[in-house]
């Protein structure tokens, strides 16, 4: 779990601000996954990626929110002009190019939207 | 649409007893299945997981049963420890044409309470 890192652990932002989540993946893992926790509520899907490459966003909103997995470089989750709604835990997870393996998660993100 | 369905929102077991908790879903494409348990301000940490061409899947105090026909999954530990205290969030991923890991579609967590 620990191989995870996510940064920062916090993060505050006022209304209308932009929110940069970083997800640095375990080492040899080249498959990054974001997911969003509402209070009381389970984990959501969001989007999947690879190395430069989004597989799957079927779980993002369709505006202000975008992801990125560069070739160098953590992963970043990107939301635009912030609204309370928005206030969640956000976790990172990655796994290794294997056949079903499980993925290993990050600490997190708690964002705040004020 | 909520396709993994935790029904337990919590549960209290006294230490050395049994923790079963369970896990339903409604989609029969769903071929992989993950158990992973969080303590609070940290992230989700695997625990054990079943293919579906498995009935049980067994590592140390922890065992996962699936019964395909009635789409139940349940996690039983024994014997319980006051460290096991946490949330248990059962997980259910597609048939994945590229071979790996794929998006989990997560339950709502039940929270386990082991008591002394």
């Amino acid at each position: 779990n620990a191989g995870v890192m996510q940064n920062p652990r916090h993060l505050v932002r006022r209304r209308g601000q932009e929110a940069r989540l970083r997800c640095s993946p375990m080492k040899g893992h080249s498959h990054v996954y974001w997911y969003r926790q509402l209070p009381e509520e389970g984990l959501k899907f969001m989007v999947y990626l690879q190395k430069e490459n989004i597989i799957d966003e079927s779980g993002m909103p369709k505006e202000r929110f975008s992801a990125e997995f560069p070739k160098e470089g953590p992963s970043i989750l990107r939301i635009q002009q912030v609204v309370r709604g928005d206030s969640a835990a956000y976790f990172c997870a990655s796994s290794p190019p294997s056949r079903k393996s499980e993925a290993f998660f990050g600490q997190g993100t708690r964002l705040t939207v004020v | 649409d909520q396709q993994v369905k935790q029904n337990s929102p919590s549960l209290s077991v006294q230490e050395g007893r049994i923790s079963i908790l369970n896990c339903d879903y409604t989609n029969s494409m769903f071929d992989y299945f993950l158990w992973y348990k969080k303590y609070p301000a940290e992230g989700p940490t695997f625990l054990i997981s079943i293919s579906s061409i498995k009935d049980k899947n067994e590592d140390g105090r922890f065992t996962v049963f699936l019964n395909k026909s009635a789409k139940h999954l349940s996690l039983h530990i024994v014997p319980s420890q006051p460290g096991d205290s946490a949330v248990y969030f059962c997980a259910a991923s597609l048939g994945d044409y590229t071979g790996t890991a794929s998006k989990l579609t997560f339950g709502t967590g039940t929270r386990l309470q082991v008591t002394l």
